[in-house]
């Protein structure tokens, strides 16, 4: 089955820094991988998405880089502010959603 | 507000009690989605529901049993939990089973005793 690894497991960064999360995936028939931001108390919020036709996609902030041939794709949010602090996961989805596997998640702190 | 509603938010029960969790998805959504998230796990896929039929059982359980009356509704039925299945139990809905975005719910934080 899919195995997806994520790092790194805890980051801290200054406010305005970037941060840069990872994750590799193990199975090449994924093709749609989402990231999600979950703060405490709240479930998962899809922040963006990826599929595999396309290398990067930006929102703001916040870019996503799929490099299919390595298998992984990166989180990048700029100018990082303190309510960016939460846990971030990453998700492979192969055809259907029985087979989504989701990262182990990434703890970001934002310093002010 | 993500549009997914779960009730209740916590539930402390008994290894012989029978609960049920509940899910609503305000979305007009065809799928609805249980997942399990443990400390330090990742997020297990539990169940998969596409026009209210279970379409995936990822090896759960017999202990939880969900039910799909409607595409709107989506319940977890607990009996004769153990201490390990503490874990917050998150509901999840997409427009169609697949590879589309997947909105969750604010989930059960369940406590087995």
């Amino acid at each position: 089955g899919e195995n997806v690894e994520q790092h790194p497991s805890t980051l801290s960064v200054q406010e305005g820094d970037s941060a840069v999360i990872k994750c590799t995936y193990s199975d090449s028939a994924s093709n749609y991988f989402p990231w999600y931001k979950q703060e405490l108390g709240k479930g998962p919020q899809l922040i963006i998405d990826i599929r595999s036709n396309v290398g990067e996609k930006k929102d703001q902030r916040i870019a996503v880089t799929l490099n299919k041939t390595a298998k992984h794709f990166s989180l990048h949010i700029t100018e990082t502010q303190p309510e960016d602090s939460a846990v971030y996961f990453c998700a492979a989805f192969g055809a259907n959603a029985g087979k989504s596997t989701f990262g182990d998640g990434t703890t970001l702190t934002v310093k002010p | 507000e993500t549009g997914v509603t779960q009730t209740p938010r916590h539930l402390v029960m008994g290894m012989t009690n029978k609960k049920s969790l509940k899910c609503e998805q305000h979305l007009g959504h065809n799928a609805m989605y249980w997942y399990k998230q443990s400390a330090k796990k990742p997020l297990e896929l539990m169940f998969v529901y596409s026009l209210e039929e279970r379409v995936e059982n990822n090896s759960v359980p017999s202990r939880f049993s969900p039910e799909c009356p409607n595409s709107s509704h989506l319940f977890l039925h607990l009996h004769t939990l153990q201490p390990e299945d503490s874990a917050l139990y998150l509901c999840a809905s997409s427009q169609n089973r697949g590879q589309e975005t997947q909105y969750f719910g604010p989930g059960t934080r369940l406590l087995v005793l």
